[in-house]
């Protein structure tokens, strides 16, 4: 069956410049995972949806991310006046239930210029 | 907190060579260890796993046995191909509510024919 799916693959901004980032997961799947990949930071986990409760906002950098999670299924992380230290591959995943594996999206790499 | 070590990289290996990637982790209690790849190109997936001490994870000729008492879960092949060439990701989770994923820095591994 499909994956998780990302778009877009690659987004080029501006500094100032607002995006988003969108993650289609797997059908079904009621957990929802944002990471991003950095040169210096590594893997990091960015929020998680799980189901109608609450994300869990912990990892999220700075005021300037947040991420929406539509109808238990679609999600879009959004950065607001994007800074250079943004550049980074921005990373979904879900799962299906407690406890199971994470499947993982393409990721989207983004550049701010 | 949390943590995942993993050696640098890159390892340069020559086909059919023994493989180890040596991870150690720091974490309360008993998380699941993980091991991802990264293939060029393409996003992460899920490579094995193991959920308690003394488990043994294995997948395409890889394994990595979790050890409790030395805190450990190196990734092992016996023989290398030029396909195995990819970015290895050594992880944990804690489970509870969140269960998110704390990703070592990657050890790319280089192996030609």
């Amino acid at each position: 069956g499909a994956g998780v799916s990302q778009s877009p693959s690659n987004k080029v901004t501006e500094k100032g410049k607002d995006v988003e980032l969108r993650c289609d997961p797997i059908s079904g799947h009621t957990a929802l995972y944002w990471y991003r990949q950095s040169l210096g930071q590594g893997l990091e986990f960015l929020i998680y949806f799980q189901g109608n409760s609450a994300p869990d906002k912990s990892g999220l950098p700075s005021d300037r991310f947040s991420a929406e999670r539509t109808g238990g299924s679609v999600s879009t992380l959004t950065i607001q006046r994007t800074q250079q230290e943004d550049s980074a591959v921005y990373l979904c995943a879900s799962r299906p239930g407690i406890q199971e594996t994470q499947y993982f999206g393409p990721g989207t790499r983004l550049l701010v210029l | 907190g949390d943590s995942v070590t993993q050696m640098e990289g890159p390892v340069t290996l020559s086909e059919e060579a023994f493989l180890t990637i040596n991870c150690t982790y720091t974490a309360t209690g008993y998380p699941s260890l993980f091991w991802y790849v990264q293939y060029p190109g393409e996003g992460l997936q899920l490579l094995l796993k193991a959920t308690k001490a003394d488990d043994k994870g294995s997948n395409k000729g890889f394994e990595a046995t979790y050890r409790k008492e030395t805190t450990s879960f190196h990734l092992e092949k016996g023989s290398v191909q030029v396909s195995d060439s990819a970015v290895y990701f050594c992880a944990l989770s804690r489970g509870g509510n969140t269960d998110k994923l704390i990703f070592g820095t990657g050890t790319r591994l280089q192996v030609f024919p």
